[in-house]
């Protein structure tokens, strides 16, 4: 148990569809974190929420849409997907703070058809 | 804007043996932190190391080390005694005080052989 949660673990979905990446934390933090991880590439940075406020959008589309309710729990919104957003979403949290360590999920590895 | 650079995407070592990852990064920033995290397969990013940037020694963890070269802008990974768990993805990542993002080299791929 690595403290950071996210389901589902697989996700296999068609350009039309919608679906949601849920992320759950149990360490108490109050700084969460969507990072995407596509094959040769860096891990990008989408979005950061602090203290469930909304504090980084890396430019990412519209069609990635986050929601934070509260300071455990962090959801990806996705819809009209395109192929090329077929990667690993890595959800973190960390307490906010000065070069604090982030704390990151398994991913979900999400194929878009 | 911040970036970081692994030179290496590949890198091998026998079991027992020592091996060192290389990291780069450009910033003109003069307070940051730099990690080094560890991907294995099944896919959770876990922290290996952390060094501040006005610290001058050079952070240690177990068999984990680090080289920090300021003025070089160089930040590697020793890892001794290495053993067949170590197989991983190595990630270096640079973090700018104050700020939330956290900014990753591409990884370099570590396989350790019996």
């Amino acid at each position: 148990e690595t403290g950071v949660t996210q389901t589902p673990r697989h996700l296999v979905m068609g350009m039309t569809n919608k679906k949601s990446l849920k992320c759950e934390q149990h360490l108490g933090h109050n700084a969460m974190y969507w990072y995407k991880q596509s094959a040769k590439k860096p891990l990008e940075l989408m979005f950061v929420y602090s203290l469930e406020e909304r504090v980084e959008n890396n430019s990412v589309p519209s069609r990635f849409s986050p929601e934070c309710p509260n300071s455990s729990h962090l959801f990806l919104h996705l819809h009209t997907l395109q192929p090329e957003d077929s990667a690993l979403y890595l959800c973190a949290s960390s307490q906010e703070g000065r070069g604090e360590k982030l704390f990151f999920g398994s991913g979900t590895q999400l194929s878009v058809l | 804007a911040q970036t970081v650079t692994q030179s290496q995407p590949e890198m091998s070592v026998q079991e027992a043996e020592t091996v060192t990852l290389s990291c780069t990064y450009d910033t003109s920033e003069s307070d940051y932190y730099l990690f080094w995290y560890k991907q294995p397969p099944s896919r959770q990013m876990i922290l290996v190391i952390r060094q501040e940037a006005y610290k001058q020694q050079n952070a240690t963890e177990n068999r984990f080390s680090v080289n920090f070269q300021k003025a070089a802008k160089s930040f590697s990974l020793k890892i001794s005694d290495s053993q067949l768990g170590d197989a991983a993805m190595y990630f270096c990542a640079y973090k700018q005080g104050g700020s939330e993002k956290l900014v990753f080299g591409k990884g370099t791929k570590l396989t350790v052989n019996p």
